[in-house]
């Protein structure tokens, strides 16, 4: 496997079932990111990991549970969500944000299309 | 704060015609600027990047100047070709992570 792998790639879920999506990167990496995808709206900056430590949450919803057990992974554990997450759940990797002749670059990853029901 | 502002979409073009897709941000400071592109179905895939004043980016036959004069970062090719139907964001580098506009969709028909 080469660059960021999403996986389930298509994702339908009741609103009471409990669910997690799973990303790997495969760059060397130490900074992880989940971004939320709708139509019609922009690109949403949900949680950003520096180091396996979260640097950012940007208000989401505590029905949305990151998890990052090593710089290669992370997770998005997901419980009672609502038909309005319906959604592209994109992954990104990079380089630790400021390091020293970083590029910030952000590698994304295929997405999982995510159906609330 | 930090942001983008791409032009409204979507772009239809024919085949071998030119390209623009207007980009301008709002930034403290001279941030790296990006082109990404999604193709249906798939993730953001950097196209190109710029990371100071008077720089110029290209790729595949894209090109983007930063000009800090106007803070903007426009996306030109000269001859389109139907694969490069797609929807382009332009980011910057924002504290933690970029910050992207809302994305241009491009249609390109032969």
């Amino acid at each position: 496997e080469t660059g960021v792998t999403q996986t389930p790639r298509h994702l339908v879920m009741g609103m009471t079932n409990k669910k997690s999506l799973k990303c790997e990167q495969h760059l060397g990496h130490n900074a992880m990111y989940w971004y939320k995808q709708s139509a019609k709206k922009p690109l949403e900056l949900m949680f950003v990991y520096s180091l396996e430590e979260r640097v950012e949450n940007n208000s989401v919803p505590s029905r949305f549970s990151p998890e990052c057990p090593n710089s290669s992974h992370l997770f998005l554990h997901l419980h009672t969500l609502q038909p309005e997450d319906s959604a592209l759940y994109l992954c990104a990797s990079s380089q630790v944000w400021g390091q020293r002749g970083g590029s910030y670059e952000q590698y994304f990853g295929p997405g999982t299309r995510l159906t609330v029901t | 704060g930090d942001s983008v502002t791409q032009m409204e979409g979507p772009v239809t073009l024919s085949e071998e015609a030119f390209l623009t897709i207007n980009c301008t941000y709002t930034a403290t400071g001279y941030p790296s600027l990006f082109w990404y592109v999604q193709y249906p179905g798939e993730g953001l895939q950097l196209l190109l990047k710029a990371t100071k004043a008077d720089d110029k980016g290209s790729n595949k036959g894209f090109e983007a100047t930063y000009r800090k004069e106007t803070t903007s970062f426009h996306l030109e090719k000269g001859s389109v070709q139907v694969s490069d139907s797609a929807v382009y964001f332009c980011a910057l580098r924002g504290a933690t992570a970029l910050i992207f506009g809302k994305g241009t969709t491009l249609s390109v028909s032969s």
